[in-house]
């Protein structure tokens, strides 16, 4: 149990395109769900929580014009890159809370995007 | 926000031996604390997890300990083998579980054959 997904797992685009990714809950309802960009060789770092049914909130440094989220259902956020630049290629991990237990958080498997 | 760190960036042990990964954490007000296992253009996987008003908790070959004291966590593995060889993070969570949860640096370790 507990199972999230992403999609896509990986993705190419060009400069000033968008790109949406989505994060789903397979078996769970998760009230919220958490998005993280990682670079290479570095850590994981919480881009902004995504509360079903409410708007995202961002952390510091993140722009919330070029990150679109949104967390239509309990079991599903997406998470828009807008007009992507070089600079936006990364890997977008997010992970959802399970609603039973307050502090579990289960994590998709990623997706690397690549911006040329 | 502040944030956890790790002492060591690589380890490398011998398989079979036992190995320990350390971190430290600057949030006195955290109150659970989780170890991720990430191997390469993966998610992060859970290992094991300890709340603040314990001091070790132990899973299979695996064990935590938190020192509150000297904000100071560890993951333990025994009899490592190749399979162990990952990046591992520890993490913190603050807020009763609201707030995402802040990473530290990473390890990554090496199993030796």
């Amino acid at each position: 149990g507990a199972v999230v997904s992403q999609h896509p797992s990986w993705v190419i685009c060009k400069s000033g395109t968008s790109v949406k990714i989505e994060c789903r809950s397979l078996d769970f309802q998760a009230t919220t769900m958490f998005w993280y960009r990682q670079f290479p060789k570095q850590s994981l770092m919480l881009m902004a929580t995504s509360n079903e049914g409410s708007k995202a909130t961002y952390e510091q440094g993140v722009e919330k014009d070029k990150f679109l989220i949104n967390h239509a259902s309990l079991t599903l956020s997406t998470l828009t890159v807008t007009s992507a630049h070089p600079e936006d290629s990364s890997f977008y991990i997010c992970s959802a809370r399970d609603l039973s237990r307050s502090y579990e958080q289960y994590f998709g498997p990623g997706t690397r995007l690549t911006v040329t | 926000g502040e944030s956890v760190g790790l002492h060591l960036p690589t380890l490398s042990v011998q398989e079979g031996d036992n190995s320990i990964i350390n971190c430290a954490y600057s949030n006195s007000a955290s109150d659970y604390f989780i170890w991720y296992k990430q191997e390469s253009g993966k998610g992060p996987q859970f290992i094991i997890d300890i709340r603040s008003n314990m001091d070790k908790r132990q899973g299979q070959r695996v064990t935590v300990l938190l020192n509150k004291t000297v904000k100071h966590l560890s993951l333990q593995i025994a009899a490592t083998q190749p399979g162990d060889s990952a990046v591992y993070f520890c993490a913190e969570l603050s807020g009763g579980g609201a707030d995402g949860l802040t990473f530290g640096k990473g390890t990554h370790l090496i199993i030796q054959p």
